[in-house]
């Protein structure tokens, strides 16, 4: 049983790169979110998927993009990273109903370093 | 801006102790979420919960949704324990963590 997992487990990036971090469960929830994790700031919500098909922006979506082609992945893009989004980025999901908050399993997360 | 408040931020406590963590948050919500991060970063969810108390082994978690606070309980505190502990009130369409508590038990 993976849950879901995240690739890759660290990265290195020059500034102005391309990056795609790579999220999938297995659990078939329909709503799964990017957070990035700051010291200091906690966890911070960048975007969202309620259902395949449907994204939504969350606190800090500059500079970052999602797809939600299917159920079961939900890739972040960064077209042209910067310092600032040096960080570790956590994948969630959930079983969403009715709108309401519901429990949220967590990935292993990526820690990525833009120099 | 940080809608939410955990105290204390850091807390060291002896095997054993009856621990409790708090969550203040200032606007209504529907639900709260408490997460446990352990010192290699992964993250569990311990409860969800949006009134009364729930129990899970050694954890109790109570919130009060028309005080706007939340605690967390770890009775009979073991070393394993030691983690970083996160809340994260529900309002709108997302949950909004706090910066968490790191709890430290010593043998």
């Amino acid at each position: 049983i993976a849950g879901i997992t995240q690739a890759p487990t660290s990265q290195i990036l020059a500034a102005g790169r391309r990056m795609t971090l790579r999220c999938t469960q297995d659990m078939r929830h329909n709503a799964m979110y990017w957070y990035r994790q700051d010291l200091g700031l906690g966890l911070r919500l960048i975007h969202y998927s309620n259902t395949a098909g449907t994204t939504g922006k969350g606190e800090v979506p500059d500079g970052y993009s999602v797809s939600r082609a299917n159920t079961d992945d939900f890739p972040l893009t960064l077209a042209s990273a910067v310092p600032s989004q040096t960080s570790v980025y956590f994948c969630a999901s959930s079983e969403l109903r009715g709108g309401l908050g519901s429990e949220q399993f967590f990935g292993p997360g990526t820690r990525l370093t833009v120099l | 801006k940080n809608e939410v408040e955990q105290s204390p931020q850091n807390l060291t406590a002896q095997e054993g102790e009856f621990i409790t963590i708090n969550c203040s948050y200032s606007v209504g919500i529907s639900a709260l979420h408490w997460l446990q991060q352990h010192p290699g970063g992964g993250i569990v969810s311990l409860f969800m919960l949006s009134s009364g108390k729930k129990k899970h082994g050694r954890l109790i978690a109570t919130i009060n949704i028309q005080e706007k606070h939340s605690s967390l309980h770890i009775t009979a505190s073991h070393p394993r324990d030691s983690a970083v502990y996160i809340c994260g009130p529900f309002r709108g369409n997302q949950f909004y963590f706090g910066t968490g508590t790191s709890l430290t038990v010593i043998p």
